[in-house]
């Protein structure tokens, strides 16, 4: 069984640029979360999808960050414009129900 | 707000010694506490989880306790191995139907040497 996968592994951009991560959850997944860790702090919960719902988006940090999923499968978190702040690593997690039990192994990204 | 602090931030022990991470959290609505382990390149893999109507848990090398009263739970790894050497992190939840995101501790870097 595959499980959750992210891509690109790393992303460098300009400041200012657009970034677009993805996460496959496990089929059959509902629920879909985002976290992120930065600086080598902890990791920080964004939001949480059942299905193609937001069920809590109390943690995207601003209007700059915009998650969907469509069709309830695999996710896109876009970052627009993305700032100097926003480098860090994304994980991307899954599970049937629950908190994430499944973690994707991430997405490096570095804005310059 | 809801908070998990983490410690030691770091841990070097000698291979076969014990170790043991410490968290305390804040919000005593939290029923679920899942541990992490982290390695270089890869994503966080769950390793063991206690909820909160168990006071203790075991998985081979790997122990979980939790005191509810004092909001404090610890990660025991007995025999330590070089393959351990990674972050930990300890986390914690609300968890209720499909809500539950996970409030993480800042991560302990283990080291075991051989």
């Amino acid at each position: 069984e595959a499980g959750v996968t992210q891509f690109p592994s790393h992303s460098v951009i300009e400041k200012g640029q657009t970034v677009t991560l993805r996460c496959d959850p496990i089929s059959g997944h509902d629920n879909l979360y985002w976290y992120r860790r930065v600086m080598g702090k902890e990791i920080k919960f964004l939001l949480h999808f059942v299905k193609e719902s937001k069920q809590d988006e109390s943690g995207m940090p601003n209007n700059r960050f915009l998650a969907e999923r469509t069709g309830g499968t695999y996710s896109t978190l876009k970052v627009q414009p993305a700032e100097l702040e926003d480098s860090g690593v994304y994980f991307c997690a899954s599970s049937p129900q629950g908190p994430g039990r499944f973690f994707g192994q991430g997405t490096r990204l570095t804005v310059v | 707000g809801e908070n998990v602090e983490q410690h030691p931030s770091t841990l070097s022990v000698q291979e076969g010694d014990s170790a043991v991470i410490k968290c305390t959290y804040s919000d005593s609505a939290s029923n679920y506490f899942p541990w992490y382990k982290q390695e270089l390149g890869k994503g966080p893999q769950l390793i063991i989880d206690i909820r909160s109507n168990v006071g203790e848990k075991k998985d081979q090398r790997i122990a979980v306790t939790l005191n509810k009263t004092a909001k404090h739970f610890s990660l025991h790894i007995t025999e330590t191995q070089p393959e351990d050497s990674a972050v930990y992190f300890c986390a914690a939840s609300i968890r209720s139907g499909n809500t539950g995101k996970l409030i993480f501790g800042q991560g302990t870097t283990l080291q075991v040497k051989p």
